[in-house]
């Protein structure tokens, strides 16, 4: 089955360090999203990509960093200048970057605290 | 501020009981999503709905849209425990490739 596949699902960063959540998908889609989530609250977009080598910043892009040298990834990093880590980060995919009309597919997420 | 905001926060209902939320939203909008989260995972698209769409069904769900009053609705008919999860409408900005998120509804059904 196609789909969407985060890992871990469970993540422990210590002060100081940087921590990279991995994405992978095999819907051969082309666009990709990253997304915190925070008790309570909706989704805040933090950074996508609409193609290989190509990615643009979200909302809440600062402290965090990504990459897209495949299409079938898209690792998030949480560098040591986020002072608020702690959170439930869930990435999405759809077709095209064109969202607005077309449905995002999302992982089980994976949820990061600070130890 | 937000887009789009769920109304209420929380429903607590008992099985065999139909649950609405509502969804408001301040600027115009192309399209208004759907989804639903169980706790501890990812969402899971239920509806898409165009502006130009008054209504539209997906097995015990119907989704309503009112450009009108800037407000859409989602109906579970026949509830069941199964369809306990939170759910969320996700609206674009009128013009911009974005999808804004609400902060959800919690819906728990009763066995």
């Amino acid at each position: 089955d196609g789909g969407i596949t985060q890992s871990p699902k469970y993540l422990f960063r210590k002060e100081g360090q940087n921590v990279t959540l991995s994405c992978e998908q095999n819907l051969n889609h082309d666009a990709m999203y990253w997304y915190r989530q925070d008790p309570g609250q909706g989704l805040r977009l933090i950074y996508y990509s609409q193609i290989v080598n190509d990615f643009q910043k979200g909302d809440i892009a600062e402290g965090y960093s990504v990459s897209r040298e495949k299409k079938e990834s898209f690792p998030l990093t949480v560098t040591s200048a986020q002072k608020n880590p702690t959170a439930f980060y869930l990435c999405a995919s759809s077709p095209q970057l064109s969202y607005s009309n077309q449905p995002q597919h999302f992982g089980d997420g994976t949820r990061l605290s600070i130890l | 501020s937000q887009q789009g905001e769920e109304d209420p926060q929380a429903l607590s209902i008992q099985e065999g009981e139909n649950a609405t939320m509502n969804c408001s939203y301040k600027t115009s909008i192309n399209n208004l999503q759907w989804y639903r989260q169980n706790s501890g995972r990812g969402l899971v698209h239920l509806i898409l709905i165009r502006s130009n769409e008054r209504e539209k069904h997906s097995g015990r769900l119907r989704v309503t849209l009112d450009t009108s009053k800037k407000s859409s609705s989602l109906l579970i008919t026949a509830s069941r425990a199964a369809d306990t999860a939170s759910y969320f409408c996700a609206t674009d900005a009128g013009g911009y490739d974005k999808v804004i998120f609400g902060p959800g509804t919690s819906l728990s059904v009763i066995p």
